[in-house]
C-alpha cells in the first residue's frame, strides 16, 4: 500500500548542477502534481499533469521541467539548480481534480 | 500575491477545548475548499472539504464553515486532542481550473 512515493528524500546540490526528482504512484490516478513548500509561502504548484503524456505549468514553473511518460510516474527536473530552489518538494496524485494524496516530500538544498 | 491566506501562523489550545483555524481567500471564483493536515517529515493528508453550495460540512470532530460573502472559511475541531497537533493548510480551487491554491498553514498545538 505505497500510495505516492518520492525519491530521493534528501539531496544537496551545488549551484548549476542538475537533478531529477521521481514521483511514483500505484493508485492508477490520472492527475499528478509537483508542489514546493517554502516558509511563509504555503504550497505552490510548479507543474501538473492530467494524464499520461500531458503536462502543464502551475504557479511557479520557471527553472523546472517535467515529464509524464508513464501514467504512474511524474518526474521533476532541475536543469541548472539555483539557491532559490532550496525547498521541500511534494508530489501529489488524484483520481480527479480533487482530493490529493501527497508523498512524504523531498528536501532539496542548493548551495 | 497570496490568494489564500491563513493569518495565524500558530495556535495553542488546551486538550478538550475547541480549536478554530481560519482561512481567507481573495478570488471570488473559488468554489471548492479543502483542509489538509501535515505532520513533520510527512506529506499533507486530506482532512475535510466543502463546496460553495454548502455553508457547513461535518466529519466527526471536524467541521468546516464557509462564509462566501466574507470569503472566509474556518475549521473547528471539537474536542481537540494532542494527536491533532500538526500544521493545517487550507486550499481553494475554481471548478474551471485544475489548480489548488494553498494557504501558508497554521501550526496547531494541543496541550494535554
Amino acid at each position: 500500500n505505497a500510495g505516492v512515493t518520492q525519491t530521493p528524500k534528501f539531496r544537496v546540490l551545488k549551484t548549476g548542477q542538475s537533478m531529477t526528482l521521481l514521483c511514483a504512484q500505484d493508485m492508477n490516478h490520472e492527475y499528478m502534481y509537483w508542489y514546493r513548500q517554502d516558509p511563509g509561502m504555503g504550497l505552490r504548484l510548479i507543474h501538473y499533469s492530467v494524464g499520461e503524456g500531458t503536462t502543464a505549468k502551475g504557479e511557479v514553473p520557471d527553472g523546472y521541467n517535467v515529464s509524464r511518460l508513464k501514467k504512474q510516474n511524474f518526474l521533476l527536473g532541475l536543469e541548472s539548480a539555483a539557491p532559490s530552489q532550496t525547498s521541500v518538494y511534494f508530489c501529489a496524485s488524484s483520481l480527479s481534480e480533487y482530493g490529493y494524496t501527497f508523498g512524504s516530500g523531498t528536501r532539496l538544498t542548493v548551495v | 500575491d497570496q490568494q489564500v491566506k491563513q493569518n495565524s501562523p500558530s495556535l495553542s489550545v488546551q486538550e478538550g477545548r475547541i480549536s478554530i483555524l481560519n482561512c481567507d481567500y481573495t478570488n471570488s471564483m473559488f468554489d471548492y475548499f479543502l483542509w489538509y493536515k501535515k505532520y513533520p517529515a510527512e506529506g499533507p493528508t486530506f482532512l475535510i472539504s466543502i463546496s460553495s453550495i454548502k455553508d457547513k460540512n461535518e466529519d466527526g470532530r471536524f467541521t468546516v464553515f464557509l462564509n462566501k460573502s466574507a470569503k472566509h472559511l474556518s475549521l473547528h475541531i471539537v474536542p481537540s486532542q494532542p494527536g491533532d497537533s500538526a500544521v493545517y493548510f487550507c486550499a481553494a480551487s475554481a471548478y474551471t481550473g485544475n489548480q489548488f491554491y494553498f494557504g501558508t498553514g497554521t501550526s496547531l498545538t494541543v496541550i494535554p
